[in-house]
């Protein structure tokens, strides 16, 4: 079955630097890498997506890029601000679409911003 | 537009008792259900996830189960609490059009 690994594990950032996670996977047929986002005593929230025919997605001050071949892809934040401390996972799956798809996670690198 | 509701947030259950944790949706129909376990400090455990109302696959054998008595309520239980039942269980959601969603989670402790 897929394997996600994800680095670092911990990554302390000043505020107002950029932050940068990044995962590999295992099984080319991958094709869905999604981004969550983990508030103390909250639930994963999705942040960002990207399937594997694009090659990198932003939303405002966030972007992830996927390296097909090298089966890697990378979360990036520019600007980090407080809030943005928290735990971020990266996952991969295969499927059409999203309702059959079962996410394999990454093990979580907490993101800390030091004001 | 979609929510997902779970409860209780937090539950301290002693050992060998029995163990019930609902998760329903709202705002969507006929959605791909599941249960995650995260341990402290730890990744996202896939324990059950279900595609239609009585259809349960389990990814890690243990001492739980789920059922899914309706098309948006997803039941996560256990006869006898282990100590090792500890932990956060997350409530999930997907559809044709809609990424995987989750809800804010229950603390479980077993004592």
């Amino acid at each position: 079955g897929e394997n996600v690994e994800q680095h670092p594990s911990t990554l302390s950032v000043q505020e107002g630097d950029s932050a940068v996670i990044k995962c590999t996977y295992s099984d080319s047929a991958s094709n869905y890498f999604p981004w969550y986002k983990q508030e103390l005593g909250k639930g994963p929230q999705l942040i960002i997506d990207i399937r594997s025919n694009v090659g990198e997605k932003k939303d405002q001050r966030i972007a992830v890029t996927l390296n097909k071949t090298a089966k890697h892809f990378s979360l990036h934040i520019t600007e980090t601000q407080p809030e943005d401390s928290a735990v971020y996972f990266c996952a991969a799956s295969m499927g059409a679409n999203f309702g059959n798809e079962k996410l394999t996670f990454g093990t979580g690198t907490r993101l800390t911003i030091i004001p | 537009s979609q929510t997902i509701h779970q409860w209780p947030a937090t539950l301290v259950q002693p050992v060998g008792s029995p163990l019930s944790l609902e998760c329903t949706v709202e705002g969507t129909s006929n959605p791909n259900l599941y249960w995650y376990r995260q341990a402290a400090g730890r990744g996202l455990q896939l324990l059950f996830y279900s595609v239609g109302i009585g259809q349960i696959s389990s990814e890690v054998p243990q001492n739980l189960s789920a059922s899914r008595p309706q098309d948006r309520q997803f039941i996560l239980s256990s006869k006898k609490l282990l100590l090792s039942d500890s932990g956060f269980y997350l409530c999930a959601w997907s559809g044709h059009n809609s990424p995987l969603h989750f809800g804010n989670g229950t603390r479980l402790t077993v004592t």
